[in-house]
């Protein structure tokens, strides 16, 4: 079985642009949800999402989106990009639901790097 | 104070050593994970509690809900299990929740 698969795996974009993250759960997974993990730092919980619905939000600002789709893919959105959201960006997939404290299955990530 | 604190920070061990981690947190939970990442950021879920002990090869978890703390214990050692360890907590309000993730223990095992 396919893992949780993310692209692209790395990108560069400049300040200002805008950038789409992709995740792929794994098939069955109801929830995904999204980190930012900064070169040396601890990941940060960016949201969570469940039957297209958001169900947690970490303290990003409101430059950063999110949406679910039917297939229970996801996309992350970033605008106005600074040069701190340089990071890893990690996707978790998970059963969700009334299973909402199943274990997490992580992406290999995309490398972000703004200049 | 952060709402989920580790320690140690970084852990230096012996092959064949017993070793523990430990996590600690101030929210109302309702699980909490213990992720291992290995040096090119690929993370990997070692176990998810919400109470007991959990067991799976030679790591053990367990949590104490009333005292708000979790362990990760490896028994035997080995340099393989040289990564980062971080403990990750789901704090649920209503029907939004938040996951806060501890700095994480950095262990290295020698041989």
């Amino acid at each position: 079985d396919a893992g949780v698969t993310q692209s692209p795996t790395h990108l560069i974009k400049t300040r200002g642009q805008h950038v789409t993250l992709r995740c792929s759960p794994i098939s069955g997974h109801k929830s995904v949800s999204w980190y930012q993990q900064v070169l040396g730092q601890g990941p940060q919980f960016i949201f969570q999402y469940y039957e297209k619905e958001e169900r947690g939000r970490g303290n990003f600002p409101d430059r950063f989106s999110a949406r679910q789709f039917p297939n229970y893919s996801s996309e992350l959105n970033v605008n106005a990009l600074l040069l701190g959201d340089s990071a890893l960006y990690l996707c978790a997939s998970s059963l969700g639901g009334r299973s909402r404290n199943s274990p997490l299955h992580f992406g290999n990530g995309t490398r972000l790097t703004v200049t | 104070k952060n709402e989920v604190e580790q320690s140690p920070q970084n852990l230096t061990a012996q092959e064949g050593e017993f070793i523990t981690i430990n996590c600690s947190y101030s929210v109302g939970i309702s699980a909490l994970h213990w992720l291992q990442q290995h040096p090119g950021g690929g993370i990997v879920s070692l176990f998810m509690l919400s109470s007991g002990k959990k067991k799976h090869g030679r790591l053990i978890a367990t949590i104490n809900i009333q005292e708000k703390h979790s362990s990760l214990h490896i028994t035997a050692s080995h340099p393989r299990d040289s990564a980062v360890y971080i403990c990750a907590a789901w704090n649920y309000g209503g029907s939004q929740g938040n996951l806060i993730f501890g700095k994480g223990t950095k262990l290295s095992v020698k041989p």
